[in-house]
Formats: structure tokens, sequence, C-alpha cells
């Protein structure tokens, strides 16, 4: 089936740094979705764009969909503890739009 | 606030034992969702329903049953547990708009088969 390919798979940064990860596909998508995961609980959504060029913002959270609808990143700027986490991006597909394929996740670790 | 709510928590079942997973969700959604996490493997959706006494596979369906009897619960049984189910096991829930689906996620359950 349709797949989509985070990276990185982790990262370790320091407090204050600026982070970004993205989502690719070889096919394209509707609408693109980040999620948080933190230790013991179920994905939080963070950012969702609807649309190709779009340039969302949340906070300290910047997401974009890509032009091709092939590709979404979210960057996380001046990175704080809370920040740690699993980060999910998660797309949906034009051929279904009842369901979502989500990525493999980025491991965020912030050292302060 | 209860949003998403799944129980059990936590369980531990012998290979062959059945068991069902029950999701609620109080915030009168549409569609509902079963997801199996994996270590490297990001969320699998096993099954899902569009509505009340509907429901379709999805991409791991193999081993796993579901029911949506009433609108706010989504049920999924194992029937004969196998050790490769081991997994943390998450229901959503989303209200579509304009085709749009956010989906909004309860806290898990940890199943381990032994």
């Amino acid at each position: 089936g349709q797949q989509l390919n985070q990276s990185p798979q982790s990262m370790f940064i320091q407090e204050g740094e600026d982070v970004s990860m993205n989502c690719t596909s070889s096919s394209i998508f509707n609408t693109w979705l980040w999620y948080k995961q933190d230790p013991g609980e179920g994905p939080v959504l963070l950012i969702a764009l609807y649309k190709a060029g779009e340039l969302t913002s949340n906070g300290r959270l910047t997401a974009q969909f890509g032009i091709t609808r092939k590709d979404s990143f979210l960057n996380i700027s001046a990175s704080i503890p809370s920040d740690v986490g699993i980060y999910f991006c998660a797309g949906q597909p034009p051929y279904n739009t009842d369901k979502l394929i989500f990525g493999t996740g980025t491991r965020l670790q912030v050292f302060p | 606030n209860a949003g998403v709510t799944q129980t059990p928590k936590f369980r531990v079942l012998k290979t062959g034992q059945s068991m069902t997973l029950l999701c609620a969700q109080d915030m009168n959604h549409e569609y509902m969702y079963w997801y199996r996490q994996d270590p490297g493997m990001g969320l699998r959706l096993i099954h899902y329903s569009v509505g009340e006494g509907t429901t379709a596979k999805g991409e791991v369906p193999d081993g796993y049953n579901v029911s949506r009897l009433k609108k706010q619960n989504f049920l999924l049984g194992l029937e004969s547990a196998a050790p490769s189910q081991t997994s943390v096991y998450f229901c959503a829930s989303s209200k579509e708009v304009e085709g749009i689906q956010p989906q909004h996620f309860g806290d898990g359950t940890r199943l381990s088969i032994l």
C-alpha cells in the first residue's frame, strides 16, 4: 500500500535549537497532518494542512504542504524540554478519503 | 471532557485466548478507527468504520474482527490471540468536515500475548 517515508528517524538536540523533519511519498495526498505522541499516550494533532503550498503555524511549530502534494515539512523553533516525543506525519490519500496513512515517526530528544 | 476512551489499558493474554478491546467516544463522531503501533513501524490501520453498523478493512486486518453496533462504540476482537499481536492498540475517531478528517486518539491499550 501507499507509504510515507519520514526522516530523520530520531533527533537529539540541545534546548533552544530549531528542528526540522519531513515526510515524503511517491504518491500525492489530499491532506497532510502532523501529530505528536508523548510517552504512554495517544497521538495529538498539532497541525493540519489542506492545500498544496499551504504554510501553517501553531505557536513555535510551522508546517508546510509541499507544492507537489507528495511531501510535507514540520519545523519547531527554539525547542524546549516538553517538545520531547514522537512526531508523526499522516496523509489522506485521494483514492480513499476515509482513512489516513501514517509515517513511521521521528523521535525527538531535547537536552537541557 | 473524555474524548476517546479505551478499555482496558493493559492486558496480558495467553496464546489462543480471545478478548475484546472497547473504544468509546463522546464527540458524536461518525468515523472510528483501530490502529496498532509497533516499534519502528508507526501506526497501521487494522479496521475502521464510517458509521454505525458499518466496518471496513484497513492495512492489517487479519486475526481481528470489529463491530460498530452503536455510534459511540467500536469494538476490536481477537478470536485466537497470537504472539505477533503483541502491540499497543489505539482507537481514534473523527468527524468528516468537508472531506477532511483530523483524527482524535485514545491513550492506547497495551496488549501482550505470551
